[in-house]
């Protein structure tokens, strides 16, 4: 257990429906970054934050995606209008200041759209 | 923007015998590098990085790696396999430098299999 958190472990959805996941970092962390990872690839960077601030965002996260970290401790991720594509292990990490940091991550919220 | 290459889809390795997995790099800077373990259905535990210094990095499980700047790679190597090791295993890339840019590259994995 790395102490990040994520829920829920699983979520099955039809197309079209909406769905949130939400992640609980390690507390004195004040970074989080989103990550999807589809069966034989690595994780691909979606987004992250610095506190309450979103700083980046990848080409990948459509405008159906939509990430928040209101105050700057969980983050919850909510894509809109679930796609097929949408399938795939949603991974949260977090970590301190500074690029050295290592980045810790949680056990992943599993989506399969049918 | 920084990139990484993990050759090998798949490595097996008799029980016992030294492995190795590579991985290749390439970021703008100074790298910052990770390597990753994944156990099925579970998220990534962090095993080792090198930031500066010597460039023989040890990390968790008896695993080590070693940074080689000029052939931009970074290696993770274990001198006596465990069939606990089979896992997918990932390499990532940083780039260090003083700009926003602080994502953190993943290549595609490799898959390990030690035979008993």
């Amino acid at each position: 257990d790395t102490g990040v958190s994520q829920d829920p472990r699983h979520k099955i959805t039809k197309r079209g429906q909406n769905v949130t996941f939400r992640c609980d970092p390690i507390s004195e962390h004040n970074r989080l970054y989103w990550y999807r990872q589809t069966l034989g690839q690595g994780p691909e960077f979606l987004t992250y934050f610095q506190n309450e601030a979103q700083l980046e965002k990848s080409r990948l996260l459509s405008d159906r995606f939509s990430a928040e970290r209101p105050k700057g401790s969980f983050s919850t991720l909510e894509i809109q209008r679930t796609e097929q594509g949408d399938s795939a292990m949603y991974l949260c990490a977090s970590t301190g200041h500074g690029k050295q940091e290592t980045q810790y991550f949680g056990p992943g919220t599993r989506l399969l759209v049918l | 923007a920084q990139s990484v290459a993990q050759p090998e889809d798949q490595v097996n390795v008799a029980e016992g015998n030294p492995l190795t997995v590579k991985c290749t790099y390439s970021v703008s800077g100074n790298p910052y590098l990770f390597w990753y373990v994944q156990y099925p259905n579970r998220g990534l535990q962090f095993l080792l990085k090198y930031i500066t210094g010597d460039n023989l990095v040890k990390g968790s499980y008896g695993f080590e790696a070693e940074f080689n700047k000029s052939q931009t790679s970074f290696h993770l190597k274990k001198p006596s396999a465990l069939v606990s090791d089979s896992a997918l295993y990932f390499c990532a890339v940083r780039d260090s430098g003083m700009n926003r840019d602080d994502k953190i590259i993943f290549g595609k994995g490799t898959r390990l299999h030690i035979l008993p």
